[in-house]
């Protein structure tokens, strides 16, 4: 099957800091979502994005389809972003995801 | 739009009992709920999709006759953990969309369940 790998696996940031969380997939895919899980487990759907790039506030998400990777980026950051960033494929256009490990972020005051 | 309820948020019940989970859609009909676990610091799992009106499909490993689903209407799809026991403590988290959407499914909030 489809393997998601995510990097880097922990991230320690000084608010105000920029990061990029990368999500590598091993095959074609349909969809692709990045979601923020918050401490208490609840998942926001952050971005939808199959390929292309979207921005939202201080985040954007870049997929690029043909190389099988997608970047998140968070810029000027700050402590509430902290929690477990997920991407998730979608390979057979059923809404059936698979869920990469995810990137912890903690972002430091 | 595209709210997702989720209830209870956390249980705690004793070994050899079992445990309803119920998981609405709010403002649209969900054709298609699924749902993950998640164990401690691990990621999701998909456990099972469930489609209104037929049997849920199981992913390989997840037993049918302990994790009981039915989504018997286009807004409520439930999950029953049958004579559960310790290893069963975990994150359950159900989505649900529908077919064509474009926007991605939308999760809910999660259930914590604890076995003692």
């Amino acid at each position: 099957g489809i393997q998601v790998e995510q990097s880097p696996p922990d991230l320690i940031l000084q608010e105000g800091a920029n990061s990029t969380l990368r999500c590598n997939f091993s095959d074609s895919v349909n969809n692709l979502q990045w979601f923020h899980q918050n401490p208490w487990g609840q998942l926001i759907n952050l971005f939808y994005i199959p390929s292309g790039t979207k921005q939202n506030g201080r985040l954007s998400a870049t997929t690029v389809a043909t190389e099988r990777y997608s970047l998140l980026y968070i810029s000027s950051s700050q402590t509430t972003d902290s929690g477990v960033y997920f991407c998730a494929v979608d390979v057979s256009n059923t809404g059936k995801l698979i869920f990469g490990q995810g990137t912890t972020l903690q972002v430091k005051p | 739009g595209a709210v997702v309820s989720q209830h209870p948020s956390r249980v705690i019940c004793k070994s050899g009992t079992s445990v309803k989970i119920e998981c609405r859609s709010l403002d649209f009909q969900a054709t298609t709920m699924f749902w993950y676990r998640q164990f401690p610091k691990q990621s999701l799992m998909l456990m099972a999709t469930s489609n209104e009106g037929s049997k849920a499909t199981y992913e390989q490993g997840v037993e049918k006759d302990k994790f009981l689903i039915n989504h018997a209407s286009l807004t409520l799809s439930t999950l029953t953990v049958t004579s559960a026991h310790p290893e069963d403590s975990s994150f359950y988290i159900c989505s649900a969309g529908r077919t064509g959407w474009h926007y991605g499914y939308t999760f809910g909030s999660g259930t914590r369940l604890t076995v003692v």
